[in-house]
């Protein structure tokens, strides 16, 4: 299976606990997305690296949530002291190319359930 | 505010039946795509736009992109138990904002029943 791969499927987690999910993109797509998805929403947009570089980072990326893309190859996502309301479905997509067009391909997403 | 407005939030229609659902903003988009979505799955990509007044066709699936970028369509016919799902629209920002993300809407929950 050549697509976008995340780990794990699944975590639980207690309040104040620190996690991190991985992802693993298509391989040769030099983007990779970070998206929050919480139940009946859309996804919210989190973060996106051009290949190691992370270019842009919303605002609902608090200052206890890191990502890294270090060989710009696999991705991972850190939460710190993690809070209930970071109980959600984070999902990672990636994309060959940039600009008009380009589109994103994702994984199955890690649900995060914190208590 | 919602950037991508998503209408209806849901529905319930018969197997058979035609539906179509929108996606409308006031921003002008580069490309518009669409994604299909299972409880407890990532969203899968269904389609994407690029040209104003476009359509494409997948199966019994119709997509239209607006003239003006804005808005787009999705339109399914004869539809049946498996079209069930959660359909995302999502876009990236023709000027300002972010050139780097795709912007999603809140979705259409769909149910065919048999």
């Amino acid at each position: 299976d050549t697509g976008v791969s995340q780990d794990p499927r699944h975590k639980i987690t207690k309040r104040g606990q620190n996690v991190t999910f991985r992802c693993d993109p298509i391989s040769e797509h030099n983007r990779l997305y970070w998206y929050r998805q919480t139940l009946g929403q859309g996804p919210e947009f989190l973060t996106y690296f051009q290949n190691e570089a992370q270019l842009e980072k919303s605002r609902l990326l608090s200052d206890r949530f890191s990502a890294e893309r270090p060989k710009g190859s696999f991705s991972t996502l850190e939460i710190q002291r993690t809070e209930q309301g970071d109980s959600a479905m984070y999902l990672c997509a990636s994309s060959p190319q940039m600009g008009v067009g380009s589109e994103a391909f994702f994984g199955q997403g890690t649900r995060l359930t914190v208590v | 505010t919602q950037l991508l407005e998503q209408s209806p939030q849901f529905l319930s229609i018969q197997e058979g039946e035609n539906l179509t659902v929108y996606c409308n903003s006031s921003s002008v988009f580069s490309s518009l795509q669409w994604y299909r979505q299972e409880p407890g799955e990532g969203p899968v990509l269904l389609v994407t736009v690029v040209t104003g007044g476009e359509v494409k066709k997948l199966k019994r699936l119709t997509f239209q992109f607006g003239d003006a970028r804005k808005d787009s369509s999705l339109h399914i016919t004869a539809a049946q138990p498996g079209d069930t799902g959660l359909y995302l629209c999502a876009g990236a920002l023709r000027y300002g904002g972010s050139q780097g993300n795709l912007i999603f809407g809140k979705g259409t929950k769909l149910s065919v029943k048999p």
